[in-house]
């Protein structure tokens, strides 16, 4: 059984710049989560889609988005590019979104350096 | 979200069983109790979750004690590839995953 796809693995982009990063789920799995890793903040919690429908959001600026296509697969986009944007980008997968008996299947994520 | 405290990190030796420890005073009823771990340039990795009741996989057990206030998981034989930081995490409904900043294990031969 293929686990979560995240591509790319590695990505360097420009201050300014906007990037796309992609994530396959499991066969199966319906809900699609995100989080950002940096050494400063640990794991943080961007948003979270069912459905083709975010149903959670995290504190972030409105220059990080995202979406889910039918076959739920998800994209996040981060516009206007900043230095602290810099960060492991990790994309779960549940069966079930959000809910407590579930766990989620992670990613190897896609490491994202401005610069 | 109710939050969880984990010691900042432990040591074990190789063979050995391990007992990580969490405790999470503000628990509701309804929240369940997540660990995963994190290897050292991989994305986390689901362990094991629990309510109320110890719940035992391939990879490790989940103690939780009765008041649910506090839980342990338990590597019953760590190895080297089990070096890694722990996460434990409540999980309730609609929420995301709050990692916080885990324990971290270190493993020697």
């Amino acid at each position: 059984k293929a686990g979560v796809t995240q591509t790319p693995r590695y990505l360097i982009k420009t201050r300014g710049q906007q990037v796309t990063l992609s994530c396959s789920p499991i066969s199966g799995h319906r809900s699609v989560s995100w989080y950002q890793q940096t050494p400063g903040q640990g794991l943080q919690f961007l948003f979270e889609y069912f459905s083709e429908t975010q149903r959670n959001k995290g504190n972030f600026p409105g220059r990080f988005s995202g979406r889910q296509f039918s076959n739920s697969r998800s994209e996040m986009n981060v516009s206007t590019l900043e230095l602290g944007d810099s960060a492991l980008y990790l994309c779960a997968s549940s069966l079930v979104p959000g809910w407590g008996d579930y766990g989620y299947t992670f990613g190897s994520g896609t490491r994202l350096t401005v610069v | 979200d109710a939050k969880t405290t984990q010691p900042n990190s432990m040591e074990s030796n190789e063979e050995e069983p391990v007992h990580l420890p969490c405790n999470h005073s503000t628990i509701s009823g309804t929240d369940y109790i997540h660990w995963y771990r994190q290897l050292p340039s991989q994305g986390p990795e689901y362990v094991i979750h629990g309510l109320t009741s110890n719940v035992n996989n391939r990879m490790a057990s989940l103690a939780i004690a009765e008041d649910r206030k506090s839980s342990t998981l338990i590597l019953h034989r760590a190895t080297l590839r089990d070096a890694a930081v722990y996460y434990c995490i409540l999980k309730n409904s609609g929420y995301a995953l709050n990692f916080g900043k885990g324990t971290s294990l270190l493993v020697t031969p």
